[in-house]
């Protein structure tokens, strides 16, 4: 059984530019969540999706928008990058929408806006 | 709102000194309690949870009993290892409509030395 893969693992941008980070979620989940964690900071939660829909979000800007794919992998997208957009990026599977018991973390892909 | 406090870091400790990090919430609703650990370079792992009042969760030694009426969720183990050295972050899910995300605290750095 994989887990939850991230990629990639760091990335260094210019601001004003988009970013695009990945995410495969552990097999036989269909629903994958993103966080936010700054440095010295706990995660602070973007948005989920499941089945393909977007199932809450959390008080982030609409530049920052998901996709999740038939296979269950997702993206997380970030236009227009801001210093502050900085942070370890984490996502997170599990196998039901609303179970948060089951939640697995990838690594996380540590974003870097220059 | 719903947020978490947790007891300012970092703690260090010597091996097999007793642990306690301190966490206390504010939620609407009632919630669950979860405690994560992230060891460096890695993602997220679920330590143990307690969802109801007096429930204590328990894993690998770590234990935390769910105390509404001090609106708390202490973390203790006791005798720590050098392996335990990480990072702790105490967290809550309301339930009801919003209970797909987890609402985390800043997170303490635990550190012991051998």
């Amino acid at each position: 059984e994989t887990g939850v893969t991230q990629s990639p693992t760091h990335l260094i941008k210019t601001r004003g530019q988009q970013v695009t980070l990945r995410c495969s979620s552990q097999s036989g989940h269909n629903t994958v969540s993103w966080y936010q964690q700054a440095l010295g900071q706990g995660p602070q939660f973007i948005f989920q999706y499941y089945r393909e829909e977007e199932n809450g979000r959390g008080n982030f800007p609409p530049r920052f928008s998901g996709l999740q794919f038939p296979n269950y992998s997702s993206e997380l997208n970030v236009n227009a990058l801001e210093l502050d957009d900085s942070a370890l990026y984490l996502c997170a599977s599990s196998s039901s929408g609303r179970n948060l018991y089951g939640y697995t973390f990838g690594s996380g892909t540590r974003l870097t806006v220059v | 709102g719903n947020s978490v406090t947790q007891m300012e870091g970092p703690v260090t400790l010597s091996e097999e000194a007793f642990l306690t990090i301190n966490c206390t919430y504010t939620a609407t609703g009632y919630p669950s309690l979860f405690w994560y650990v992230q060891y460096p370079g890695e993602g997220l792992q679920l330590l143990l949870k307690a969802t109801k009042a007096d429930d204590k969760g328990s894993n690998k030694g770590f234990e935390a009993t769910y105390r509404k009426e001090t609106t708390s969720f202490h973390l203790e183990k006791g005798s720590v290892q050098v392996s335990d050295s990480a990072v702790y972050f105490c967290a809550l899910s309301v339930s009801g409509g919003s209970n797909y995300k987890l609402t985390f605290g800043k997170g303490t750095l635990l550190t012991v030395n051998p």
